[in-house]
């Protein structure tokens, strides 16, 4: 596609709910990244796949949280039992060797 | 370790006014340094980046960044602020093995008419 494309845009979950983020890259770009960002905060890095690497898990917060990325390209951030501080945006971005990460819309996470 | 730092939480300029929003990082080796803008309820923008040459970059929508390696600083600037350029602005680095991208905690730029 032309940009990196997440779904949901928005998504409301009851606490203790499991939830799946979807982020499509771009196509042909090899590294993908999810970050979070909290209410007008910075971005908190998650999770970071590059090619056929083992991915650089460093940022996840909890072991509920887990990511995947199929056949180098889709990817699927999963929460498991979500919780209220889990609510945030979750942003998606593709980028290919040296040049420029591009960022998804996001989606919007709510856990109520 | 890789790290970027931008110091102001808040820049406030009056419209036609030049505006500065500042950045320094730390890396190993030689960095690869970029400039995102964020809209409210929007993803994040690319605007400009450095990889080599030219110590002045020019990007989007009328910004730049210097580059400077002594100083390891790389400012956006612009030479008139619009309105319409009140955003969140964010600093990011990477390093020489394409490794994850280091983000600054962001600077919110306000632009008065």
């Amino acid at each position: 596609g032309a940009g990196v494309s997440q779904s949901p845009s928005n998504k409301v979950t009851e606490k203790g709910k499991d939830v799946e983020l979807r982020c499509d890259p771009i196509s042909g770009h090899t590294a993908l990244y999810w970050y979070r960002q909290s209410l007008g905060q910075g971005l908190e890095f998650l999770i970071y796949f590059q090619g056929n690497s083992a991915p650089d898990k460093s940022g996840l917060p909890s072991d509920r949280f887990s990511a995947e990325r199929t056949g180098g390209s889709v990817s699927t951030l999963t929460i498991q039992r979500t919780q209220q501080e889990d609510s945030a945006v979750y942003l998606c971005a593709s980028s290919l060797a040296s040049l420029a990460a591009f960022f998804g819309q996001g989606t919007r996470l709510t856990v109520v | 370790a890789q790290s970027v730092a931008q110091p102001e939480d808040q820049v406030n300029v009056a419209e036609g006014n030049p505006l500065t929003v500042k950045c320094t990082y730390s890396v190993s080796g030689n960095p690869y340094l970029f400039w995102y803008v964020q809209y409210p309820n929007r993803g994040l923008q690319f605007l400009l980046k450095y990889i080599t040459g030219d110590n002045l970059v020019k990007g989007s929508y009328g910004f730049e960044a210097e580059f400077n390696k002594s100083q390891t600083s790389f400012h956006l600037k612009k030479p008139s602020a619009l309105v319409s350029d009140s955003a969140l602005y964010f600093c990011a680095v990477r390093d020489i093995n394409f490794n994850k991208f280091y983000f600054g905690s962001g600077t919110k730029l306000n632009v008065k008419p």
